[in-house]
């Protein structure tokens, strides 16, 4: 299975300013999937991002706030932008496996104070 | 909408013995994959088992397996002979299939006493 590389790790922002993430994967892969999950609380799905076009947004998350790029089969980043003390949350990307399901990088946990 | 839900939000158990956590969920497909992921307070999610909705034979991996009740829409975990390495919270999740999303439910944070 496909093994992925997320980073930051962690990371302690100001609000009003903007983060990063990025997710490598030691394999090409078609589609890569953003969750958000907050304290204490599920996964939720964010977006979903297919290389070469425009990510697709689940309902409630907008482009404006979470902008996402793809430009490979093997790369992703996830943009907090404008960040309040609501985004405090553990991000994560993920890849789907060919039997079905989904491998999920280590996750990114953001504080924004 | 497929809805997954998780009843218990804890449990605890003796180590060395066996507990079971539940799952059910709502569908109107026939085609689809079930999954429990358990995510460590080191908040990696890693894949404990997964099943096809067309297979009638439940799942097992080593200490784990489930108990797929397809017309009930209910699937849950056996962890036998409990590790304290088991404790974690724990995800039940849902796709269907050729679909591009997840759907988990709320978790059950297990706690094994030594």
């Amino acid at each position: 299975s496909a093994v992925i590389s997320q980073k930051p790790s962690r990371d302690i922002c100001q609000r009003g300013t903007s983060l990063t993430i990025q997710c490598q994967v030691d394999s090409q892969v078609t589609m890569m999937f953003w969750y958000r999950q907050q304290p204490g609380q599920s996964l939720t799905l964010i977006a979903t991002a297919n290389q070469g076009s425009e990510a697709t947004y689940e309902s409630g998350f907008v482009i404006d706030k979470f902008p996402i790029s793809r430009p490979n089969l093997t790369f992703s980043t996830l943009t907090v932008s404008n960040m309040s003390p609501e985004d405090s949350s553990i991000y994560l990307c993920s890849v789907g496996l060919t039997r079905g399901g989904y491998t999920f990088g280590s996750g990114t946990r953001l504080t924004v104070v | 909408a497929q809805t997954v839900t998780q009843s218990q939000p804890e449990m605890s158990v003796q180590e060395a013995e066996t507990v079971t956590l539940s799952c059910t969920y709502d569908t109107s497909e026939s085609d689809y994959y079930l999954f429990w992921y358990k995510q460590p307070p080191s908040r990696q999610m890693i894949l404990v088992i997964r099943q096809e909705a067309y297979k009638q034979q439940n799942a097992t991996e080593n200490r784990f397996s489930v108990n797929f009740q397809k017309a009930a829409k209910s699937f849950s975990l056996k962890i036998s002979d409990s590790q304290l390495g088991d404790a974690a919270m724990y995800f039940c999740a849902y796709h269907r299939e050729g679909a591009q999303k997840l759907v988990f439910g709320q978790g059950t944070r297990l706690t094994i006493n030594p």
